[in-house]
């Protein structure tokens, strides 16, 4: 398996775009994690999945942003309007069977919002 | 609500010094993991220990659940062991997720 996959690896946009992070869990898998990491606040865990269906967002810092995950496949972290505080790295995690059971990181998305 | 201290915060090592890393949480919690985050930003899962000791070649884990504690040890350190190691644990009655601020390990060669 490939792995989790997650794109763009690098992106950099103005304050005011939207922003869209993608990933693809590792098949099989059915939970789905978001997190953002940065110095100030460390990992944080923004959004979780279970079988394509949000379970907790209350991570979620404000309502610029949203999570969609239309199937198994695939799932969006989308923030609009971008802030230069939203720089971060997102990653995107998944596992198998259990909220905290072995999860398995993406590469991460390092975003920059000027 | 729920504080997950890992200390030391930094540790620098000479290659093939041991080492123990502690994550005191302040909750009685489900589950607890430990992550090595590489100087490079990989994530990797290192541990899924809610309890008992698990050993994976030069690295082990204790989590002893009834006093709150996990320690992660490391033998014979070597250059790639550098990075931040982390636990998270995951809330009992909550399936939130909290990560400790880490523990930054520098071996050097």
């Amino acid at each position: 398996d490939a792995g989790v996959i997650q794109s763009p690896r690098h992106e950099v946009t103005e304050m005011g775009q939207e922003v869209t992070l993608r990933c693809k869990p590792i098949s099989g898998h059915d939970y789905l994690f978001w997190y953002r990491q940065t110095m100030m606040r460390g990992l944080e865990l923004l959004i979780y999945f279970n079988n394509n269906v949000p379970i907790d967002d209350s991570g979620m810092p404000e309502d610029r942003f949203s999570a969609k995950m239309p199937n198994a496949s695939f799932s969006t972290l989308k923030i609009q309007p971008s802030e230069p505080r939203d720089s971060a790295v997102y990653f995107c995690a998944s596992s198998q069977g259990q909220v905290a059971e072995t999860q398995y990181f993406g590469p991460g998305t390092r975003l920059l919002v000027l | 609500g729920i504080q997950v201290e890992q200390s030391p915060p930094d540790l620098i090592l000479q290659e093939g010094a041991n080492s123990t890393l502690r994550c005191n949480f302040s909750d009685s919690v489900n589950n607890l993991q430990w992550f090595h985050q590489n100087p490079w930003g990989q994530l990797i899962n290192l541990f899924y220990i809610p309890s008992g000791t698990k050993q994976n070649g030069r690295l082990s884990a204790t989590t002893v659940a009834t006093e709150r504690y996990s320690l992660l040890y490391i033998s014979s350190s070597q250059t790639t062991d550098s990075g931040v190691y982390f636990c998270a644990v995951e809330l009992w009655g909550d399936d939130k997720i909290i990560f400790g601020k880490g523990t930054r390990l520098h071996i050097l060669p």
